[in-house]
This record gives C-alpha cells, sequence and structure tokens, in this order.
C-alpha cells in the first residue's frame, strides 16, 4: 500500500514559469514532511521540509505547502532553472521515513 | 567535507554469491539506513539503524542482512543474491530518524 503518492510521472515546465510538484498521502499520523531532489548518478539530496505544525514554508526559490484536510503536499519552484530538472521525491515521516515514488520535472531554456 | 560514501558503485554478480555493499558516513550520525530504488516504486527502505547494535527491518527487507557495529558503518549483505535484487541501493544518515538524511552516491547491482 502506497501510503505517499506522487501521481505525475514527470513535468515539463518553461524557464522562468513556476514548477508545481504535488504529492498525497493516506496516513493522518505523518507529522514531518520533505522534499529531495535527485540527479542522475548520485544520491537524492535534501531540498526543503514543513512540519505537521505548519502549511508553508519558503527557501528562496522554493515553497512548500501542506494542506492537512486534503492530505496534500505540493512544492512551488518559482522561477524555474534548466539546472532545477531533476527527479524530485516528497516523503514523510511517521517514525519512519516514508517516500513517494519520484516526478521527473523538465526546464526548458 | 561531510559525506557518505558507498562501495562498489557498480556491481554486476551472479545468483547466489555472497556480497556486501558498503556505507560509511563522516558526520558522527547515529540514524543509518539502506534505501532500493526501482522504477515506479520510488525509494523503499530495506533496513535501518537508529544506534551502534541497534537494527530493524524496513519495508522490502527479504534477502538482506545488515550490521551496526561501529558508528560510522553500516554494510548491506546479499548471502544468496537473486534476479529480483538486482536495483540501485542508496546508504543514508541523519542525527535524527529518518530526519533530512544525506544519502550517499548509490550502488547499481546487477544480479544474473
Amino acid at each position: 500500500d502506497q501510503q505517499v503518492k506522487q501521481n505525475s510521472p514527470s513535468l515539463s515546465v518553461q524557464e522562468g514559469r513556476i514548477s508545481i510538484l504535488n504529492c498525497d498521502y493516506t496516513n493522518s499520523m505523518f507529522d514531518y514532511f520533505l522534499w529531495y531532489k535527485k540527479y542522475p548518478a548520485e544520491g537524492p539530496t535534501f531540498l526543503i521540509s514543513i512540519s505537521s505544525i505548519k502549511d508553508k514554508n519558503e527557501d528562496g526559490r522554493f515553497t512548500v505547502f501542506l494542506n492537512k484536510s486534503a492530505k496534500h503536499l505540493s512544492l512551488h519552484i518559482v522561477p524555474s532553472q534548466p539546472g532545477d530538472s531533476a527527479v524530485y521525491f516528497c516523503a514523510a515521516i511517521y517514525g519512519k521515513l516514508t517516500f513517494g515514488q519520484g516526478t521527473i520535472l523538465t526546464v526548458h531554456p | 567535507e561531510a559525506q557518505v560514501t558507498q562501495n562498489p558503485r557498480y556491481l554486476i554478480t551472479v545468483t547466489g554469491k555472497k556480497l556486501t555493499v558498503t556505507c560509511s558516513q563522516n558526520m558522527n550520525h547515529e540514524y543509518m539506513s539502506w534505501y532500493r530504488q526501482d522504477p515506479g516504486l520510488g525509494l523503499r527502505q530495506i533496513y535501518y539503524s537508529m544506534n551502534v547494535e541497534v537494527t530493524d527491518k524496513g519495508d522490502v527487507p527479504e534477502g538482506y542482512k545488515v550490521s551496526r557495529k561501529e558508528k560510522r558503518n553500516f554494510p548491506l549483505i546479499l548471502e544468496s543474491p537473486s534476479p529480483n535484487q538486482t536495483s540501485l541501493y542508496f546508504c543514508a544518515s541523519s542525527t535524527r530518524t529518518g530526519y533530512e538524511q544525506y544519502f550517499g552516491p548509490g550502488t547499481r547491482l546487477t544480479v544474473t
């Protein structure tokens, strides 16, 4: 049973526009959420996180939104840059870390 | 430089031949974990360790063993590899259970 789901396998965006990556979860006990970015031939790297007591967290061009009633998490990247092209994983914690399947983001110049 | 190292990076082996993938971190982290990444399934946890001599099963532990004799090292052992263990493996570490983990570069394993 996939408790954390990223329903869009891929997303293509023009440079300078907004990228919105989405993530849904089923376990209401998750208390912390994270986004990781992964380039080919490298391990995932931590990007941004949010506690379940908040609904928004910003870090530069990256903003994570949490809608607990909808059990939905999203990552906004504004403005998108070609170097943002990577696989993005959302993850949630309740005792242990559970990852989504990943979304491939491609930012075109 | 803070890092997690894994060796080997690439490995091709045959069914049944025991192998070990090493993992080491230099950040004095208590928590270490192994994941496998498969297409369409994301990252799934194999085993984790909350400190020396403390290990526990993740979501997909069958066919794997681990040990944590030293804080910095967390090897993954495949006693009798099978083709369904062909995958990309990542080791990770963090100060707290699961939070903001640092990942190694990955080990691509092929079992024929």
